[in-house]
């Protein structure tokens, strides 16, 4: 088990070009969720998935954004069409959902560091 | 949106002080989370908080849930410079506080 892992861990992209970012889970793992950070803040609530199966996706993001998870394994996230506002560290991390009550942990990537020029 | 906020926003102490951080909401929660995040890293769990009133200590570090379950604390004793960083709550699957950044100079 070597933990969450995610690539490329810093990518550098112009104004309107695509990116595409992947997030490798814990192997066992069911839940798998992907946050924005920027500097100084806490991670900001993008979607997750729950298997194969996207549950549910922030309000704040723009249809520029989309994510995928084929086979309930690996993540992909995809922003089209980047803004300089887009620059942030995109953090993933995945859990093993219980049926307990209490919040489940979460074992998170080092994350995708983006720059938007 | 449950929202949590945590205050202060940045702590800067010498080491050996002692410092509390707070975790604030207007809602209640079934349990409560504690992350520390270090520069260029993701969150690492450091504690879950479930029952209202419940303490728990891990080493120098002790959370408090309050009775409530509306806010919950965390209080470094002796704090050294390995405490540095960025200290998170979470409060649901999807919400994370603002966070704390704490500074301890040697």
């Amino acid at each position: 088990d070597t933990g969450v892992s995610q690539n490329p861990r810093h990518k550098i992209t112009k104004r309107g070009q695509n990116v595409t970012f992947r997030c490798d889970p814990i192997s066992e793992h069911n839940r798998l969720y992907w946050y924005r950070q920027t500097l100084g803040q806490g991670p900001e609530f993008l979607t997750y998935f729950q298997n194969e199966a996207q549950l549910e996706k922030s309000r704040l993001l723009s249809d520029r954004f989309s994510a995928e998870r084929p086979k309930g394994s690996f993540s992909t996230l995809e922003i089209q069409r980047t803004e300089q506002g887009d620059s942030a560290m995109y953090l993933c991390a995945s859990s093993l959902a219980g049926t307990g009550g209490a919040t489940e942990k979460l074992f998170f990537g080092s994350g995708t560091q983006l720059s938007v020029l | 949106t449950q929202l949590l906020e945590q205050s202060p926003q940045f702590l800067s102490i010498q080491e050996g002080e002692n410092l509390t951080v707070y975790c604030n909401s207007s809602s209640v929660f079934s349990s409560l989370q504690w992350y520390r995040q270090e520069p260029g890293e993701g969150p690492v769990l450091l504690v879950t908080v479930v029952t209202g009133g419940e303490v728990k200590k891990l080493k120098r570090l002790t959370f408090q849930f309050g009775d409530a379950r509306k806010d919950s604390s965390l209080h470094i004793t002796a704090a050294q410079p390995g405490d540095t960083g960025l200290y998170l709550c979470r409060g649901n699957k999807l919400t994370f506080g603002g966070g704390t950044r704490v500074l301890v100079k040697p």
